[in-house]
């Protein structure tokens, strides 16, 4: 039973260009959350997605940031038109139900050049 | 002020030192974990507890409700134990974990 996985591990943009974060939770689990963590700070929540629907995206920049997690494949994160203060590392957890242990899988390092 | 303070920010300890990791929170929640994060490294989710203690090997979680405190100890701590150690809750109303800033651990031999 794989973990949660995400890829790319590291992923390098010039300011300006489009980045996609995928996820793809633990078998069986229905429930994504993506967290971002900057540079020297904690870790933020950003969105909690079921399958086919956003459920809260309360922790999404107004602009540029856009999730999904459709019915078949992974959740992505999409980051348009990155700029250099978006660099930072990006984690995604699973659960099988919408409490509970979170599942993290390794981080996706976004470095904007 | 942050809703989940830990602390230390920073510690070290000698090998076979017995560590804590203390964290406080202000809101209301459903459950508080710990979690473990190693440089550049993904993280690993240690333990989550909503009372009483919990122990898994060297590691030991604690939380106090009434008191809205937990610790997390390792006993006879080893230099794989570095790590940032990071706590957080499950806020009671919207369920979204909230995080501490992290207590990085570094266990010299």
């Amino acid at each position: 039973n794989a973990g949660v996985m995400q890829n790319p591990r590291h992923l390098v943009r010039r300011r300006g260009q489009e980045a996609r974060l995928r996820c793809s939770p633990m078998k069986g689990h229905s429930h994504v959350y993506w967290y971002r963590q900057l540079p020297e700070e904690g870790l933020k929540f950003m969105v909690y997605l079921q399958k086919e629907n956003i459920i809260d995206e309360s922790g999404m920049p107004k602009e540029r940031f856009s999730a999904e997690f459709p019915k078949e494949g992974p959740s992505i994160l999409r980051i348009q038109q990155v700029v250099r203060g978006d660099s930072a590392a990006y984690f995604c957890a699973s659960s099988p139900q919408g409490t509970g242990t979170r599942f993290f899988g390794p981080g996706t390092r976004l470095t904007v050049l | 002020k942050n809703e989940v303070e830990q602390s230390p920010q920073n510690l070290t300890a000698q090998e076979g030192e017995f560590i804590t990791i203390n964290c406080s929170y202000s809101v209301g929640i459903s459950a508080l974990h710990w979690l473990q994060q190693h440089p550049g490294g993904g993280i690993v989710s240690l333990f989550m507890l909503s009372s009483g203690k919990k122990k898994h090997g060297r590691l030991i979680a604690t939380i106090n409700i009434q008191e809205k405190h937990s610790s997390l100890h390792i006993t006879a701590s080893h230099p794989r134990d570095s790590a940032v150690y990071i706590c957080a809750v499950n806020d009671n109303n919207t369920d979204k974990l909230i995080f501490g800033t992290g207590t990085r651990l570094q266990v010299f031999p």
